[in-house]
């Protein structure tokens, strides 16, 4: 079975400073990944995914971007962080069109 | 705009009784539909799957499927304190999971 990984678990940065949060999997070759965002009470909001190395849909334009440089390896980046980007960052795995697993997220504090 | 449609709830039941939750969805070319719980604060944790009308029973969690209706449900039966979450229903679209907003539930002891 597939594991997921992010790191770090929690964050707290200013107001302009750059951003990058890391998701690799484990236990699945080619899967589809996904970035997620949930606002404090709020649903998902799905903001990247990938169907393969190098290759990144946008699903919402903003000041993030994502990148995948290996199978197994996510990764969710800013330039310059805004407080709006405050939030629950999840990435989720899904292999051969199946089931779609999470990981255990990233909160992330934007002061 | 595909969409999957949940009410926000609370739904309350008693400890014990079955918890029914519902979600309608959009896209009629949807096969496969999902339900996870979320605890506060933690990752969505997928429960069940199910891809064709019809139920599919996993312990105390039943799936149901009407995709004439655009249809999906989740009964939870004995529900238990340790119940109370938020359930979020799921529809694949092309490559991606169309989410609900979610249901809370609340398991009354």
């Amino acid at each position: 079975s597939q594991t997921i990984h992010q790191w770090p678990a929690t964050l707290v940065q200013p107001v302009g400073s750059p951003l990058s949060l890391e998701c690799t999997v484990e236990g699945t070759s080619n899967p589809n990944l996904y970035w997620y965002r949930q606002a404090a009470g709020r649903g998902l909001q799905l903001l990247f995914y990938s169907v393969g190395i190098g290759q990144i849909s946008s699903e919402v334009p903003q000041n993030l971007s994502a990148s995948r440089p290996q199978d197994r390896q996510f990764i969710l980046s800013s330039k310059k962080l805004l407080l709006s980007d405050s939030g629950f960052y999840l990435c989720a795995c899904r292999a051969n069109g199946g089931e779609q697993y999470f990981g255990p997220g990233t909160r992330l504090t934007v002061t | 705009q595909k969409e999957v449609e949940q009410n926000s709830g609370p739904l309350s039941v008693p400890e014990g009784a079955i918890a029914s939750l519902n979600c309608t969805y959009s896209d009629r070319g949807s096969q496969s539909f999902f339900w996870y719980r979320q605890y506060s604060g933690k990752s969505p944790e997928l429960i069940m799957s199910i891809y064709s009308n019809g139920d599919k029973e996993d312990g105390r969690f039943t799936a149901q499927l009407n995709k004439a209706s655009q249809y999906v449900s989740l009964l939870i039966r004995d529900s238990q304190p340790s119940d109370s979450a938020t359930y979020l229903c799921a529809a694949d679209s092309s490559y991606k999971l169309i989410f609900g907003s979610g249901t809370r539930l609340l398991v009354r002891p």
